[in-house]
């Protein structure tokens, strides 16, 4: 079974800097990948997904995620924090075809 | 508008009464998917449907029960719940899941006394 680790539970920034949410797999297998955010009082939604082809993935409101199969690992990154940022995050593994797996999620600060 | 509705946004309850959060969706997806979410845990999938008459048990299927009789509502029940179900539930659907984007309902707050 897929697990997914999301390291760091609170990830703080000022505005302006470099936001890094890191996720790493379990599987050796490369898997597909999601990143999706909660803003506040809201349900999930998708900011942007590895299927296959480029290792890099652009997604919404300027994040990227680049896939590294030796390091099983699917960060997320954004090279200027918004203050509209802050909102959390979670990685996500379809395991088995029809289960997800969620990783406990990253909740970012974003300091003006 | 394309939308995962869940109703009620909001419940409060006591231990052993009975209970439906119902969930629509208008997008004539195929899967349909219920998940739990709790401080440091992230989100855990109770529940999932592929289909109409289809479902099978995710995670943390205990003390819950699901059906699927329409394409577009997935209620999920509550026989009997207990104060460790206290929790944010969220509905959520895809057209197929596994690479599909998940749209996700706005979230039921469930606090069982």
């Amino acid at each position: 079974a897929q697990s997914v680790t999301q390291l760091g539970s609170h990830v703080s920034v000022s505005e302006g800097a470099l936001v890094l949410l890191r996720c790493n797999y379990s599987s050796s297998v490369p898997p597909y990948l999601f990143w999706y955010v909660q803003y506040p009082n809201q349900g999930l939604q998708l900011l942007l997904k590895y299927l296959s082809g480029s290792t890099l993935v652009k997604g919404i409101n300027g994040f990227e995620a680049e896939f590294k199969k030796s390091e099983t690992s699917f960060h997320l990154t954004k090279p200027s924090a918004h203050m509209s940022d802050a909102a959390e995050y979670f990685c996500a593994v379809p395991d088995g075809g029809f289960k997800t797996i969620f990783g406990a999620g990253t909740r970012l600060f974003v300091k003006a | 508008e394309a939308q995962v509705t869940q109703n009620p946004r909001y419940l409060i309850t006591v231990t052993g009464k009975k209970l439906t959060v119902t969930c629509s969706q208008n997008m004539n997806h195929e899967y349909m998917s219920w998940y739990r979410q709790d401080p440091g845990l992230g989100l855990r999938q109770i529940y999932y449907s592929m289909n109409v008459e289809v479902t099978d048990k995710g995670d943390v299927p205990e003390g819950y029960k699901v059906s699927r009789k329409e394409k577009r509502n997935f209620p999920l029940i509550l026989e009997s719940p207990s104060p460790n179900q206290t929790s944010l539930y969220f509905c959520a659907s895809s057209w197929s899941g596994g690479p599909d984007e998940q749209f996700f309902g706005p979230g039921t707050r469930l606090t069982v006394l």
